[in-house]
Protein backbone atom coordinates (compact mmCIF):
# COMPACT_ATOMS: atom_id res chain seq x y z
CA UNK A 1 0.00 0.00 0.00
CA UNK A 2 1.10 3.28 -0.89
CA UNK A 3 1.49 5.63 1.63
CA UNK A 4 3.42 8.07 4.21
CA UNK A 5 5.09 6.13 7.64
CA UNK A 6 6.74 7.85 10.84
CA UNK A 7 8.85 6.57 13.38
CA UNK A 8 8.99 6.26 16.31
CA UNK A 9 5.00 6.72 16.83
CA UNK A 10 5.93 7.93 20.67
CA UNK A 11 9.52 9.54 21.42
CA UNK A 12 10.57 10.40 24.96
CA UNK A 13 13.75 12.93 24.61
CA UNK A 14 15.75 14.32 27.80
CA UNK A 15 16.35 17.98 27.71
CA UNK A 16 19.85 18.80 25.80
CA UNK A 17 19.26 16.33 23.51
CA UNK A 18 19.10 16.07 20.08
CA UNK A 19 16.40 14.07 18.50
CA UNK A 20 15.57 12.53 15.16
CA UNK A 21 11.79 12.11 13.53
CA UNK A 22 11.49 9.55 10.40
CA UNK A 23 9.44 10.12 7.83
CA UNK A 24 9.14 8.05 4.60
CA UNK A 25 7.03 8.07 1.67
CA UNK A 26 6.29 5.41 -1.24
CA UNK A 27 3.85 7.76 -3.03
CA UNK A 28 6.66 9.27 -5.41
CA UNK A 29 5.59 12.95 -4.12
CA UNK A 30 7.82 14.90 -4.83
CA UNK A 31 7.18 17.66 -2.25
CA UNK A 32 6.95 17.20 1.88
CA UNK A 33 6.38 18.74 4.72
CA UNK A 34 6.93 19.01 8.42
CA UNK A 35 4.40 20.14 10.56
CA UNK A 36 4.24 20.95 14.55
CA UNK A 37 0.47 20.43 16.22
CA UNK A 38 -0.23 21.84 19.96
CA UNK A 39 -3.30 20.92 22.06
CA UNK A 40 -5.81 22.98 21.00
CA UNK A 41 -3.90 24.58 18.14
CA UNK A 42 -3.85 23.78 14.36
CA UNK A 43 -0.97 22.56 12.43
CA UNK A 44 2.32 25.03 11.86
CA UNK A 45 4.36 24.40 8.98
CA UNK A 46 8.05 23.90 10.60
CA UNK A 47 10.11 23.05 7.19
CA UNK A 48 9.07 21.88 3.74
CA UNK A 49 10.86 20.34 0.72
CA UNK A 50 9.48 21.06 -2.83
CA UNK A 51 12.66 18.99 -4.60
CA UNK A 52 15.51 16.24 -3.12
CA UNK A 53 17.92 18.70 -1.80
CA UNK A 54 16.10 21.36 -1.05
CA UNK A 55 14.28 22.39 1.34
CA UNK A 56 13.03 26.15 2.86
CA UNK A 57 12.03 27.28 6.22
CA UNK A 58 8.62 27.30 7.43
CA UNK A 59 6.85 29.36 10.09
CA UNK A 60 8.32 27.88 13.05
CA UNK A 61 11.78 26.47 12.15
CA UNK A 62 14.43 27.76 15.28
CA UNK A 63 15.08 24.46 16.71
CA UNK A 64 14.90 22.43 14.58
CA UNK A 65 16.38 20.85 11.05
CA UNK A 66 16.00 18.82 8.28
CA UNK A 67 17.31 17.22 5.03
CA UNK A 68 16.21 15.72 1.92
CA UNK A 69 18.93 13.60 0.61
CA UNK A 70 16.38 11.04 -0.99
CA UNK A 71 12.95 11.69 -2.22
CA UNK A 72 11.16 8.85 -0.50
CA UNK A 73 13.14 10.20 3.23
CA UNK A 74 12.47 14.06 4.98
CA UNK A 75 13.98 13.09 8.73
CA UNK A 76 13.08 16.20 11.13
CA UNK A 77 15.78 16.99 13.92
CA UNK A 78 14.59 18.12 16.93
CA UNK A 79 17.70 20.31 18.62
CA UNK A 80 18.17 21.55 22.30
CA UNK A 81 17.46 24.96 21.19
CA UNK A 82 13.96 23.94 20.58
CA UNK A 83 12.58 25.53 23.99
CA UNK A 84 9.67 23.30 24.61
CA UNK A 85 9.88 20.93 21.78
CA UNK A 86 7.12 18.31 23.59
CA UNK A 87 3.76 18.39 20.55
CA UNK A 88 2.18 15.95 18.41
CA UNK A 89 4.98 16.25 14.71
CA UNK A 90 3.18 15.01 11.38
CA UNK A 91 4.81 14.76 8.33
CA UNK A 92 2.93 15.37 4.93
CA UNK A 93 4.09 14.50 1.67
CA UNK A 94 2.42 16.37 -1.76
CA UNK A 95 2.86 15.60 -5.84
CA UNK A 96 4.47 19.25 -5.56
CA UNK A 97 2.64 21.04 -8.31
CA UNK A 98 1.51 23.65 -6.68
CA UNK A 99 -1.60 25.07 -6.04
CA UNK A 100 -4.42 23.24 -5.07
CA UNK A 101 -1.79 20.54 -4.54
CA UNK A 102 -3.35 18.12 -1.83
CA UNK A 103 -1.08 17.17 0.78
CA UNK A 104 -1.21 13.65 2.44
CA UNK A 105 -0.23 12.91 6.10
CA UNK A 106 1.11 10.47 8.00
CA UNK A 107 0.49 9.00 11.32
CA UNK A 108 2.43 11.42 13.25
CA UNK A 109 4.75 10.85 16.38
CA UNK A 110 4.35 12.52 19.79
CA UNK A 111 7.60 13.70 21.16
CA UNK A 112 7.92 14.26 24.90
CA UNK A 113 10.47 16.10 26.99
CA UNK A 114 11.08 14.64 30.32
CA UNK B 1 -0.99 37.16 5.34
CA UNK B 2 -3.81 34.44 4.34
CA UNK B 3 -5.68 33.22 7.76
CA UNK B 4 -8.54 30.74 8.30
CA UNK B 5 -10.79 31.18 11.04
CA UNK B 6 -12.88 28.37 12.40
CA UNK B 7 -15.95 28.19 14.68
CA UNK B 8 -14.62 27.19 18.04
CA UNK B 9 -15.31 23.87 19.87
CA UNK B 10 -16.46 21.70 21.16
CA UNK B 11 -19.64 20.89 19.35
CA UNK B 12 -21.51 18.36 20.72
CA UNK B 13 -24.34 16.77 19.03
CA UNK B 14 -26.62 13.66 19.45
CA UNK B 15 -26.48 11.06 16.45
CA UNK B 16 -28.47 11.77 13.51
CA UNK B 17 -28.82 15.72 14.38
CA UNK B 18 -27.26 18.23 11.70
CA UNK B 19 -23.92 19.43 11.39
CA UNK B 20 -22.50 22.91 10.56
CA UNK B 21 -18.66 23.98 11.08
CA UNK B 22 -18.39 27.25 10.18
CA UNK B 23 -14.76 28.49 8.41
CA UNK B 24 -14.17 31.57 6.76
CA UNK B 25 -10.72 32.92 5.46
CA UNK B 26 -8.65 35.65 4.37
CA UNK B 27 -6.55 35.80 1.45
CA UNK B 28 -4.59 37.08 -1.12
CA UNK B 29 -5.20 36.12 -4.53
CA UNK B 30 -7.68 33.00 -5.33
CA UNK B 31 -6.70 30.09 -2.96
CA UNK B 32 -8.03 26.06 -3.10
CA UNK B 33 -9.86 25.02 0.46
CA UNK B 34 -9.62 22.11 1.96
CA UNK B 35 -11.49 20.67 4.97
CA UNK B 36 -9.34 17.69 6.90
CA UNK B 37 -10.15 15.39 9.71
CA UNK B 38 -7.87 14.20 12.44
CA UNK B 39 -9.42 10.93 14.72
CA UNK B 40 -7.84 10.56 18.18
CA UNK B 41 -4.25 9.68 18.31
CA UNK B 42 -3.82 9.88 14.19
CA UNK B 43 -2.79 11.94 11.38
CA UNK B 44 -5.31 14.37 9.09
CA UNK B 45 -6.98 12.70 6.20
CA UNK B 46 -8.62 14.87 3.18
CA UNK B 47 -12.04 15.06 4.00
CA UNK B 48 -12.98 17.36 1.10
CA UNK B 49 -11.71 19.82 -1.59
CA UNK B 50 -13.06 22.74 -3.43
CA UNK B 51 -10.61 24.87 -5.82
CA UNK B 52 -12.13 27.92 -7.25
CA UNK B 53 -15.78 30.07 -6.37
CA UNK B 54 -18.88 28.14 -6.45
CA UNK B 55 -17.18 24.60 -6.14
CA UNK B 56 -18.53 22.06 -4.15
CA UNK B 57 -17.07 19.54 -2.11
CA UNK B 58 -18.04 16.37 -1.25
CA UNK B 59 -17.12 13.32 0.40
CA UNK B 60 -18.94 10.65 3.20
CA UNK B 61 -21.70 12.98 3.25
CA UNK B 62 -19.98 15.66 4.18
CA UNK B 63 -20.67 19.18 2.10
CA UNK B 64 -18.80 22.45 1.85
CA UNK B 65 -19.31 24.78 -0.71
CA UNK B 66 -16.75 27.60 -1.78
CA UNK B 67 -18.16 30.86 -1.68
CA UNK B 68 -15.76 33.98 -3.08
CA UNK B 69 -18.33 36.67 -1.67
CA UNK B 70 -18.51 35.60 2.04
CA UNK B 71 -14.87 34.37 1.62
CA UNK B 72 -16.36 31.45 3.54
CA UNK B 73 -16.11 27.12 3.34
CA UNK B 74 -18.71 26.10 5.55
CA UNK B 75 -18.79 22.28 6.15
CA UNK B 76 -22.23 20.44 6.97
CA UNK B 77 -23.35 16.98 7.43
CA UNK B 78 -27.08 16.46 7.43
CA UNK B 79 -27.17 13.20 10.12
CA UNK B 80 -24.21 12.54 12.20
CA UNK B 81 -22.92 9.35 13.89
CA UNK B 82 -21.11 8.56 16.70
CA UNK B 83 -18.60 7.79 14.38
CA UNK B 84 -18.03 11.33 13.06
CA UNK B 85 -16.15 11.88 16.57
CA UNK B 86 -13.35 13.88 15.77
CA UNK B 87 -11.49 17.13 15.07
CA UNK B 88 -12.35 19.11 11.64
CA UNK B 89 -9.58 21.58 9.98
CA UNK B 90 -10.59 24.15 7.69
CA UNK B 91 -6.79 25.25 5.55
CA UNK B 92 -6.14 27.04 2.54
CA UNK B 93 -3.23 26.70 0.20
CA UNK B 94 -2.32 28.12 -3.25
CA UNK B 95 -2.18 31.74 -3.23
CA UNK B 96 0.93 33.99 -3.24
CA UNK B 97 1.67 33.95 0.18
CA UNK B 98 1.83 30.15 0.67
CA UNK B 99 2.52 28.24 -2.72
CA UNK B 100 1.88 24.42 -2.18
CA UNK B 101 1.92 25.38 1.84
CA UNK B 102 -1.50 24.77 3.95
CA UNK B 103 -2.46 27.64 6.20
CA UNK B 104 -5.16 25.69 9.19
CA UNK B 105 -7.27 26.67 11.44
CA UNK B 106 -7.64 25.65 15.14
CA UNK B 107 -9.85 23.23 14.39
CA UNK B 108 -12.73 22.23 15.93
CA UNK B 109 -13.50 19.09 17.93
CA UNK B 110 -17.27 17.23 17.51
CA UNK B 111 -18.24 15.07 19.78
CA UNK B 112 -21.30 13.05 18.60
CA UNK B 113 -23.56 11.06 21.31
CA UNK B 114 -25.49 8.17 20.98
Amino acid sequence: DGGITQSPKYLFRKEGQNVTLSCEQNLNHDAMYWYRQDPGQGLRLIYYSQIVNDFQKGDIAEGYSVSREKKESFPLTVTSAQKNPTAFYLCASSMGQGFSDTQYFGPGTRLTVL
Amino acid sequence: GDSVTQMEGPVTLSEEAFLTINCTYTATGYPSLFWYVQYPGEGLQLLLKATKADDKGSNKGFEATYRKETTSFHLEKGSVQVSDSAVYFCALSGTTDSWGKLQFGAGTQVVVTP
